[in-house]
Formats: structure tokens, C-alpha cells, sequence
């Protein structure tokens, strides 16, 4: 399978611990975007990394959200101290590379429920 | 940045009728307007793009097209199929800006 995976599919947590999310994007992208989904809504932009340098943060990414992409290749996202607005889907998506054609591919996302 | 808006949220279409869905956006500099789907437990996936240089793009049952002039695209889906029913979102990038800003969404039923 050469899509978008991430890693977990749920996770439910207690409302002040931390977790990371993983994502592995298409090899040939370079570019590797953090979406946050609620119900009945679209998928609303975090971040987003050209290789491993994180070009851009929404402002609505608090500081208790911090993402990586140490080698340009994975990609972590960590909430810390979560609250109970985070349950949401957290999706990622890759695209770029030199076949770039302006599609975002979706991984099937991450979902987190905070208790 | 971008405000991209979309209607209807809810859509109820007898299968073999057609659908459309319409999107307006804020950022006249915006040149690339995508359509993704999206099914239950799933990310979004594109179904059909446009860009900015042509009013029309057809494939197979899907085509979308867009008016620059009034800031607007639109999805039509013809000959409507179950397997049709899904979640739809528009998009479209702020210029200079690689990232997509995305609709609402439009939740399609296909009615037996």
C-alpha cells in the first residue's frame, strides 16, 4: 500500500494527558499537511511542512500543539495536557513532489475522543 | 486567507436525478479549485479539479465549472448512483499559499 497512513485510528484519552499522532505520507511528496476535522465540518488546516521545515502554523494551533518531521519523511503531531475541545479526527495529507499536481492525498485519519 | 463557503449542507436526490452543489470563495487571486469526497471512517479523497484558466471540466458523470468573474464553482453529478452518496467538499487555495481551505461540506443521500 503506497497511500497516507496514520497511526493510531482512535485513541481515547482522559482529559490532561498527552498524545502523538503518527502519519507516514507518499514517499514522493515532500509536502505534509495536519487537517482537524470535527462533525459536520470540513477539514480545518493546522500545519503543514515542506521536507522538515514546518512552514506554516494556523492560528488557531495552540501551544499545547507541536508537530515534527525530523528526516522529511513521517510526521508527528503531539497535544499536550488535552482538553476536551480536542476530540476531533486529525487528518493527514501529503502532496508535491515533482508530479505535483495540486492534490492532497488524505490519510483515513486519527481519531481522538478526550474523556 | 481564504473564506470559501458551500451550499446546500444536506442533499436529498432520487438516483437517476442530478445533483449540484455550489461553493463561492473570497480570493479573486485563487487559481485552482478542487472537489473532494468523502465516505464513512475515510479521509477525503479528489474526485475533480479545475483551475483557473478554463470554465469546465467533465469526467464521465462529474464535471465542475467555475466563474471567476462571481468567485464561484460548482459540482454536478449526473445520473445519480447509491454509491454516490457521500460527503462533499469544496477547496481552494489562498494565492502564494500552499495550503487548501475547505467548504463546509454537502452530505448527498441517493433515494432507491
Amino acid at each position: 500500500d503506497t497511500g497516507v497512513s496514520q497511526d493510531p485510528r482512535h485513541k481515547i484519552t482522559k482529559r490532561g494527558q498527552n498524545v502523538t499522532f503518527r502519519c507516514d505520507p507518499i514517499s514522493e511528496h515532500n509536502r505534509l499537511y495536519w487537517y482537524r476535522q470535527t462533525l459536520g465540518q470540513g477539514p480545518e488546516f493546522l500545519t503543514y511542512f515542506q521536507n522538515e521545515a514546518q512552514l506554516e502554523k494556523s492560528r488557531l494551533l495552540s501551544d499545547r500543539f507541536s508537530a515534527e518531521r525530523p528526516k522529511g519523511s513521517f510526521s508527528t503531531l503531539e497535544i499536550q495536557r488535552t482538553e476536551q475541545g480536542d476530540s476531533a479526527m486529525y487528518l493527514c495529507a501529503s502532496g508535491g513532489g515533482r508530479t505535483n499536481t495540486g492534490e492532497l492525498f488524505f490519510g483515513e485519519g486519527s481519531r481522538l475522543t478526550v474523556l | 486567507g481564504e473564506n470559501v463557503e458551500q451550499h446546500p449542507s444536506t442533499l436529498s436526490v432520487q438516483e437517476g436525478d442530478s445533483a449540484v452543489i455550489k461553493c463561492t470563495y473570497s480570493d479573486s487571486a485563487s487559481n485552482y479549485f478542487p472537489w473532494y469526497k468523502q465516505e464513512l471512517g475515510k479521509g477525503p479523497q479528489l474526485i475533480i479539479d479545475i483551475r483557473s484558466n478554463v470554465g469546465e471540466k467533465k469526467d464521465q458523470r462529474i464535471a465542475v465549472t467555475l466563474n471567476k468573474t462571481a468567485k464561484h464553482f460548482s459540482l454536478h453529478i449526473t445520473e445519480t448512483q447509491p454509491e454516490d452518496s457521500a460527503v462533499y467538499f469544496c477547496a481552494a487555495p489562498s494565492f502564494g499559499n500552499e495550503k487548501l481551505t475547505f467548504g463546509t461540506g454537502t452530505r448527498l443521500t441517493i433515494i432507491p
